[in-house]
């Protein structure tokens, strides 16, 4: 059975950083295209980025709202996926999602339970 | 980008009923559609992609249609388990989401 468990959550000030881990168990976690979906409190799905496998490059890509301020990186030595997040601002507040790719495609076939990150002074 | 565009944000209904929810994207993105399941203080759950196929466990009163622009996710005979938000999303060109529709029954 799939399971994605993130960690690292919590209180931060704007400015501050951050970093995000998901464990990954029951699957094969090096074959498989990663990504971070975010939800603040109340609102829609947010797609936050994503990384591609070793033989693909490990290249990553990031939306405008986070791009140069978010790095998503993964150790498929410890089946982890992580998301490290700089310079945080109050509309990064959110429940942080950890998400497996369906193949090589955008869509999400499996998700983390979630982290609450709160960026407030 | 493209736009997802939902509607209707909040819908009130019985069991039993017929739900439609409409979702447009701002260009074409061919099939390139997927619908979540939200339910409260959960993950949301994959229920269909490519614009009509039903994921595994998924119940048949679930269906989803439509290409290019305009897709729906059709509920038949609403169950009180469907007490959810549902979000589309299109994977045509990256990733943009829907703003939610939320079903109470």
């Amino acid at each position: 059975e799939v399971q994605l468990v993130e960690s690292g959550g919590g209180l931060i000030k704007p400015g501050g950083s951050l970093r995000l881990s998901c464990a990954a168990s029951g699957f094969t976690f090096s074959n498989v295209w990663m990504s971070w979906v975010r939800q603040a409190p109340g609102k829609g799905l947010e797609w936050v980025g994503r990384v591609k496998i070793k033989t693909d490059g490990e290249t990553t890509h990031y939306p405008a709202p986070v791009k140069g301020r978010f790095t998503i990186s993964r150790d498929d030595s410890k089946n982890t996926l992580y998301l490290q997040m700089n310079s945080l601002r109050t509309e990064d507040t959110a429940v942080y999602y950890c998400t497996t790719h369906f193949g090589i495609i955008n869509l999400f076939d499996n998700w983390g339970q979630g982290t609450l990150v709160t960026v407030s002074s | 980008d493209i736009q997802m565009t939902q509607s209707p944000s909040t819908l009130s209904a019985s069991v039993g009923d017929r739900v439609t929810i409409t979702c447009r994207a701002s260009q074409s993105i061919s099939s390139w559609l997927a619908w979540y399941q939200q339910k409260p203080g959960k993950a949301p759950k994959l229920l269909i992609s490519k614009g009509s196929s039903l994921e595994n466990g998924v119940p048949s009163r679930f269906s989803g249609s439509g290409y290019g622009t305009e897709f729906t996710l059709t509920i038949n005979s609403l169950q009180p388990d469907d007490l959810a938000t549902y979000f589309c999303q299109q994977y045509d060109t990256y990733v943009t989401f829907g703003q939610g529709t939320k079903v109470q029954i």
